[in-house]
């Protein structure tokens, strides 16, 4: 069936290195996409968003890359912190669809001071 | 002003209990829902709320598990007969407006669930 799924669970990087975290979907029909950020004992914290029509996207520190041709989606940390450290989940919408998002497995991210 | 908030935090259960969890959230938010997140493990949903529409419980992954919402406030999911296999984080959102589909949704901090 269709899912949202994440390469690698778990990216070690030392301080200040930039960081990519992927995510695959099989969805061709998906056309929103999310990144959050859930610290140890806490909830998933909202980072950024990329809607389809749109290839690249930056925040503060992140930038979202979406290839649609591939259906891959990748979230960019630049010079990493350790706050940064947390599972990081992308999660997928369908215009016209469902209003529930589908989550990937996430990848824990490591920052070595 | 105040987020998503859900109580208990923590919650230790003896197999075959019933426990209640419960998540208020964001005022003026219509839409809410509840997640599972096993360890190690990515959101799985539940059940969604949206104003006085019959909730979608389409998640819900058997009959020992119930939710419930009052209005637009609070709302309190329910497994009755916990088994071991329901240790989890239960993890409740809200969102204001879901007819618009890149809504963001606030997440609590969850509850975690522990049967022993």
């Amino acid at each position: 069936g269709e899912s949202v799924g994440l390469h690698l669970p778990t990216l070690s990087v030392q301080e200040g290195d930039n960081s990519i975290i992927n995510c695959a979907y099989s969805n061709s029909a998906s056309d929103y996409f999310i990144w959050y950020k859930q610290e140890s004992g806490k909830g998933p914290q909202f980072i950024i968003d990329i809607r389809s029509n749109m290839d690249k996207r930056q925040g503060q520190r992140v930038t979202v890359l979406l290839n649609k041709t591939v259906k891959h989606l990748s979230l960019q940390i630049a010079a990493t912190q350790p706050g940064d450290s947390a599972v990081y989940f992308c999660a997928e919408k369908t215009t016209g669809g469902s209003y529930i998002p589908t989550f990937g497995r996430g990848t824990s991210l490591i920052v070595h001071p | 002003g105040a987020g998503v908030s859900q109580s208990p935090s923590n919650k230790v259960t003896e197999k075959g209990k019933d426990v209640e969890l419960r998540c208020d959230p964001i005022s003026g938010h219509t839409a809410l829902y509840w997640y599972r997140q096993r360890l190690g493990q990515g959101l799985e949903f539940l059940i969604y709320f949206q104003g006085n529409s019959a909730p979608d419980k389409s998640g819900l992954p058997s009959d020992r598990f119930s939710a419930e919402r009052t209005g637009e406030s609070v709302s309190t999911l329910t497994i009755q007969r916990t088994q071991q296999e329901d240790s989890a984080v239960y993890l409740c959102a809200s969102s204001l407006r879901p007819d618009t589909y890149q809504e963001t949704q606030y997440f609590g901090p969850g509850t975690r669930l522990l049967v022993l």
